[in-house]
Parts: C-alpha cells; structure tokens; sequence
C-alpha cells in the first residue's frame, strides 16, 4: 500500500511569489492535514480537509490556503511569500472519525526554501 | 489553549535507557501518541496509549501516563544508535481537533 505522497520535494522561490504543494493520501483516507515545521517551532498545525470541506485552521495568514480534490488529494498555496515561510511542510492522512485512535501517517514532506 | 512541552535535547549512552518526557496542558486529551523524525524524512508513528491506561510496553518502548500530573514519557530499553532521531509527543482531545505537537526532543545516542 502506498504511504502518503507529497511533492515536490524541494522547492525554491522568490520572495513575493506563490507557492504550490501537492500531497496524495493513503487509499481510503478522506481527512487530509497540514502542518508546518519551521526550525526551532516543532510542528505548528496549518490546515485539515475532509470530503473537500475546510474542518479546521490554525493560527495563520489568510495567504496559506488549500484545497481537497474529489479524490481526496490535496493542495496548499502559499501566496506572496516571505523569508519566514521557509521549512519542512508536511502532509498527513486519517480515516476521520478514527483519526485518534491510530493517529496519522505522514508523508516526507516538501522543503520549502524562500530566497 | 492546548500546550505539548518537552525538553529539547537528550543524550544518552549506546545499551542505556532513554526516557523522554513530555507535559500537555488539555485536561480532556483522549488521545496521546509519540512519534519519531529521523534527518530528512516525515513523522513515523511509534506509538499510542488511550488516557484510561496508565502504561503501554511495545518491544523496547514503554509509555507511561500520568494524567493526573497531565505528564507522559517515553522509555527506550537498550538504546541503539538507530535511535537517534526527533521524538514528538502529541495529543488530541475527542473533539474536532488535529493533532497538537511539542516541539520535540533531539535524542542523541553515544557509541
């Protein structure tokens, strides 16, 4: 069975420009989220989907958004992008509703790199 | 709001035993879990123990739960250098949240 699968897996940009992430989950997983791992700030939550709704946000700007796709794959955009956006940013998977019974399963993550 | 602390940095000896510890603040966590992030690579779920136990033993893992004191800890046996890596604790209440993280602690395991 195929893990979480993000991509790129590097990815360098220019401050200013926009930002795309892609992230596919585990087969049968509908709840898809985000977090953000920065140097220093551990895990901070960005974003869950599930059946292609918005359920939860955390503390940041309105210029990180996403979307859920039908086939519940997923997509964060970070616009008009600062220095600070620079980090690991990582996807992960859950059956919801079961989610906190076995937790999630992470992909690899993308390495974003603002210059 | 909810709040994971752990401390940063743990060194220990190769065949010693590693404890990480871990506080959270959110009285209703159903859910705590410890997960691991070696360099370069995503978080690898080691392990899980429902806020009605009070230990679980998995092979050389050993989780403890207090939840009066809301204070978790990891027990590694027989540390192996292949331990070394990032160690998160992470909660979840029964509610309509994601996973809350600490910030992690770094194991450093000495041949």
């Amino acid at each position: 069975e195929a893990g979480v699968t993000q991509s790129p897996t590097h990815l360098i940009k220019t401050r200013g420009q926009q930002a795309t992430l892609r992230c596919s989950p585990i087969s049968g997983h509908t709840s898809v989220y985000w977090y953000q791992q920065a140097l220093g700030l551990g895990l901070q939550f960005l974003l869950w989907y599930d059946e292609g709704e918005e359920r939860n946000r955390g503390n940041f700007p309105p210029r990180f958004s996403g979307r859920q796709f039908p086939n519940y794959s997923s997509e964060l955009n970070v616009n008009a992008l600062e220095l600070e956006d620079s980090a690991l940013y990582l996807c992960a998977s859950s059956l919801v509703g079961t989610g906190g019974v076995g937790g999630y399963t992470f992909g690899s993550g993308t390495r974003l790199t603002v210059v | 709001g909810e709040d994971v602390e752990q401390s940063l940095f743990l060194s220990v000896r190769e065949g010693d035993s590693s404890v990480i510890n871990c506080t959270y603040t959110d009285s209703s966590s159903t859910y705590l879990y410890w997960y691991k992030q070696e360099p370069g690579a995503g978080l690898q779920l080691l392990t899980y123990i429902f806020s009605n136990m009070d230990m679980k033993q998995d092979q050389r893992l050993t989780v403890l739960l207090n939840k009066k004191d809301k204070h978790l800890s990891l027990r590694i046996a027989d540390t192996q250098t292949g331990d070394s890596a990032i160690y998160f604790c992470a909660e979840r209440n029964s509610g309509n949240t994601p996973l809350v993280f600490g910030k992690g602690t770094r194991l450093s395991v000495i041949a």
